[in-house]
């Protein structure tokens, strides 16, 4: 059973919107949520986490929203760049980290 | 600050052959170490940790295996590869006793003919 869920599979939005990516996860007892963004060619590089304690986490461009009740959580880009353009992997934890199928989000200039 | 070297950087090698990839970091001690393999296109999926030298736990069956000769050295390897191995390998820590918040390497790309 996948125990971390990602949608859209694929994103493409204009330089200056706000891209929206969501996540939901199985198990309950998750309560560690970090996103990770990785380049082709590179190793995927943490941006942004939240703890279950919290319902929202802000950095800079990126913003995650939790809704715990639901187990769903999403990560918003808001002033998008081209240089944004990247696979996005949100990851769920209580000890091991288990990998959504990550969204692939183009940025167009 | 910490640094996460992994060796070769990439590696083209023929079906039943061996494999030795490596990964060292630096800057931190005593961390945990993680193999993860991915597919291309694919998800993350988590092949091994430890959490002390010479302590490897698997997490998937996939005909590798693990070794943690120094505090600072992770070692995948196997004695026979498959198609199956081809895919990009990643090496990870995290700080000791705070396991989710795992920080990767720059990868090894391997194509298996």
């Amino acid at each position: 059973q996948q125990q971390v869920r990602q949608s859209p599979q694929s994103l493409t939005v204009w330089e200056g919107e706000t891209a929206i990516l969501n996540c939901s996860y199985e198990d309950s007892t998750f309560n560690y949520f970090p996103w990770y963004q990785q380049f082709p060619g590179e190793g995927p590089a943490l941006l942004i986490s939240i703890r279950s304690v919290s319902d929202k986490k802000e950095d800079g461009r990126f913003t995650i929203f939790f809704n715990k009740r639901e187990k769903k959580l999403s990560l918003h880009i808001t002033d998008s760049q081209p240089g944004d353009s990247a696979t996005y992997f949100c990851a769920a934890s209580d000890n091991v980290l288990y990998f959504g199928s990550g969204t692939k989000l183009t940025v167009e200039p | 600050a910490q640094t996460i070297h992994q060796w070769p950087v990439a590696e083209i090698k023929a079906v039943g052959s061996p494999l030795s990839l490596g990964c060292t970091i630096k800057g931190k001690s005593s961390p945990n170490l993680y193999w993860y393999w991915q597919a291309t296109g694919g998800t993350l999926q988590q092949l091994f940790y430890s959490i002390t030298v010479g302590q490897v736990e698997s997490v998937v069956q996939l005909n590798l295996s693990a070794s943690r000769p120094k505090d600072d050295q992770f070692i995948l390897s196997t004695e026979k590869l498959l198609l199956s191995h081809s895919g990009f390998y990643l090496c990870a820590w995290s700080p000791r006793d705070i396991y989710a918040e795992q920080f990767f390497g720059p990868g090894t790309r391997l194509t298996v003919l």
